[in-house]
This record gives C-alpha cells, sequence and structure tokens, in this order.
C-alpha cells in the first residue's frame, strides 16, 4: 500500500528566507503524481505545484520548487523568498489512477509559520 | 470563474435529522470528489465522481449519499449520522474527468453533529 510521510511537524522561517519541506512516500507503481497544497488558516486549500513521476525535470511555479528523486521516492518542496503569507498547513499527496482503482493519499502535514 | 463554491459553510444536526451539503463549480471541470478532514489530519477521500457517474466509494458508510445531478454541481446527503461524522468536509474537482490533475477545492463546510 501507498504511503506518504511528511517528518516535519512544524518548521519555522524567517522572511524572505529559503524553506525545504520533505516528503517521502513509499509506492511499487512507476507511473504516479505528486502535489504539493497548502492550507492557511481560513483552511482553502490550494495546489501549490504538481509532478509527473515520468519527468525527469523538478517542477516550479514561482518561488515553489520541487525536489523530485524517484529512486529515493522523495518529492521535497522549496519555497524561496518567504512571504508571510505563506504561513500555512503543506501537505504532500501521491496519486495513482488505473482503471477501477483510484488512490489519493495525503501525508499528515507539516505546519510553517513565516516569521516578520 | 475559478472557484468551487460549498454551502453551508457551517452545519449544526442532530442525529435524526436530514441536511445537503452543497458543491458547484464552473469551470468545465468533469470529476468531482468528496473529502472529510478531521481536525490537524489530512483529507481523506470519500467519492470520486467522473463525468458525473461515481466512479470511486471508499468504503464510505451508506448514512452519507453522494449525488451529482449535472456537471456543476455535486451533493452529499446526509441522514442519520453520528457525533463522530463530524468534521470538515470538503469539495473539489479537477479538470477533465481523467482524475490525473490537481485540485480545486472549495472552502468546506464545518459539520457539526450533536
Amino acid at each position: 500500500a501507498q504511503t506518504v510521510t511528511q517528518s516535519q511537524p512544524e518548521m519555522s522561517v524567517q522572511e524572505a528566507e529559503t524553506v525545504t519541506l520533505s516528503c517521502t512516500y513509499d509506492t511499487s507503481e512507476n507511473n504516479y503524481y505528486l502535489f504539493w497544497y497548502k492550507q492557511p488558516p481560513s483552511r482553502q486549500m490550494i495546489l501549490v505545484i504538481r509532478q509527473e513521476a515520468y519527468k525527469q525535470q523538478n517542477a516550479t511555479e514561482n518561488r515553489f520548487s520541487v525536489n523530485f528523486q524517484k529512486a529515493a521516492k522523495s518529492f521535497s518542496l522549496k519555497i524561496s523568498d518567504s512571504q508571510l503569507g505563506d504561513t500555512a498547513m503543506y501537505f504532500c499527496a501521491f496519486m495513482k489512477h488505473a482503471p477501477g482503482t483510484y488512490k489519493y493519499i495525503f501525508g499528515t502535514g507539516t505546519r510553517l509559520k513565516v516569521l516578520a | 470563474d475559478t472557484e468551487v463554491t460549498q454551502t453551508p459553510k457551517h452545519l449544526v444536526m442532530g442525529m435524526t435529522n436530514k441536511k445537503s451539503l452543497k458543491c458547484e463549480q464552473h469551470m468545465g471541470h468533469r470529476a468531482m470528489y468528496w473529502y472529510k478532514q478531521k481536525a490537524k489530519k489530512p483529507p481523506e477521500l470519500m467519492f470520486v465522481y467522473s463525468y458525473e457517474k461515481l466512479s470511486i466509494n471508499e468504503s464510505v458508510p451508506s448514512r452519507f449519499s453522494p449525488e451529482c445531478p449535472n456537471s456543476s454541481l455535486l451533493n452529499l446527503h446526509l441522514h442519520a449520522l453520528q457525533p463522530e461524522d463530524s468534521a470538515l468536509y470538503l469539495c473539489a474537482s479537477s479538470q477533465g474527468g481523467g482524475l490525473n490533475y490537481g485540485y480545486t477545492f472549495g472552502s468546506g463546510t464545518r459539520l457539526t453533529v450533536v
């Protein structure tokens, strides 16, 4: 069975600094998708970034980038130039879809606080 | 319109009540989802609709009954709930019906069962 592990329950970073959130997963699949979501205190969850496992190139979205290491089953999120609005719970997620099955598994989350 | 709208935002219901949660999107997404999220926990998948057809039911108790009347609407009918069903219920949608895209989430309905 697939599992997603986020080993850092809480982190903090100074405004304008860079922070990396870790995520590891366990799967025997070869083709799958990985995501990072952000859930601010107002609770609406927002997609931050998406990575297809068959792509070697790491995904980037403005200040957000990932370090995807398929062999190590690692998918970390780097936030550059951290802003106060980045304060949120961050969830890593694994997705695999095949006929008749659908797995979308979230990690337990990392609570990030950006300090002024 | 790039939003998923959920109503009501808060709901308190007794264990004998019948209520419904509503979810609406006008982004042309053909996959819609219900998730349950307990406090300080990740979301847990309940149901998946693809092209208005129920494609995944994650062994959810029958007191939760989903319905997808059209491509823009998703309902969750609630009946005879238990206090442990109190949670944040999140609706999400994704592009196409292929289920391989990231989600757009609604703000959720905070449900309290008394």
